[in-house]
């Protein structure tokens, strides 16, 4: 079975611009998570969509948004960028959104804001 | 405010020794916790878990420990092999909502 996939892989903005990360869950997935991981603050939580509904979401500006299609895959959308959003962003898929369902990541997309 | 923390950035072992990664967390409302593996260029990898109602889990080489008095849980890794050489993080939930993620360990292992 297929891990997550992450496209792209890499990416370089400048400040102001928007940008627009894919994420394609675990077949079966129905629940997708994004993170942002930056040097010494270790993974922070963004959203998580199950089912095309937000029903999760961190401490991000509204800068930050995303969606999720019937398909499950997913897409992160980030306006008016910033240094600071320069970051690793990772999405996990997970079978359900149950507790211990185990969050499966993918290999991220480094955005580099210049 | 870092609600799971990882006091130690790195951590170095020799091949064949025990490593133990610490892991503090805050919030008691906190009920599954889980290691996972960060290798470069790779997203984080499951490793292993542990619900609030055990306090050990072990699966091969690796156990966690889980005291909930302290608030704190420990992997071990026992023998340390050159390929467990990566960045360990420890993440917690409370209930069916997102992961809270420490800053993360990065073991070396010394051939």
């Amino acid at each position: 079975k297929a891990g997550v996939t992450q496209t792209p892989r890499y990416l370089i903005k400048t400040r102001g611009q928007q940008v627009t990360l894919s994420c394609s869950p675990i077949s079966g997935h129905r629940s997708v998570s994004w993170y942002q991981q930056t040097p010494g603050q270790g993974l922070q939580f963004l959203f998580e969509y199950f089912s095309e509904t937000q029903r999760n979401k961190g401490n991000f500006p509204g800068r930050f948004s995303g969606r999720q299609f019937s398909n499950s895959r997913s897409e992160m959308n980030v306006s008016t960028l910033e240094l600071g959003d320069s970051a690793l962003y990772l999405c996990a898929s997970r079978l359900q959104a149950y507790n211990q369902d185990t969050q499966y990541f993918g290999p991220g997309t480094r955005l580099t804001v210049l | 405010d870092q609600q799971v923390k990882q006091n130690s950035p790195s951590l170095s072992v020799q091949e064949g020794r025990i490593s133990i990664l610490n892991c503090d967390y805050t919030n008691s409302m906190f009920d599954y916790f889980l290691w996972y593996k960060k290798y470069p260029a790779e997203g984080p990898t499951f490793l292993i878990s542990i619900s609030s109602i055990k306090d050990k889990n072990e699966d091969g080489r690796f156990t966690v420990f889980l005291n909930k008095s302290a608030k704190h849980l420990s992997l071990h890794i026992v023998p340390s092999q050159p390929g467990d050489s990566a960045v360990y993080f420890c993440a917690a939930s409370a209930g069916a909502n997102n992961l809270f993620f420490g800053t993360g360990t990065r073991l070396t292992v010394i051939p």
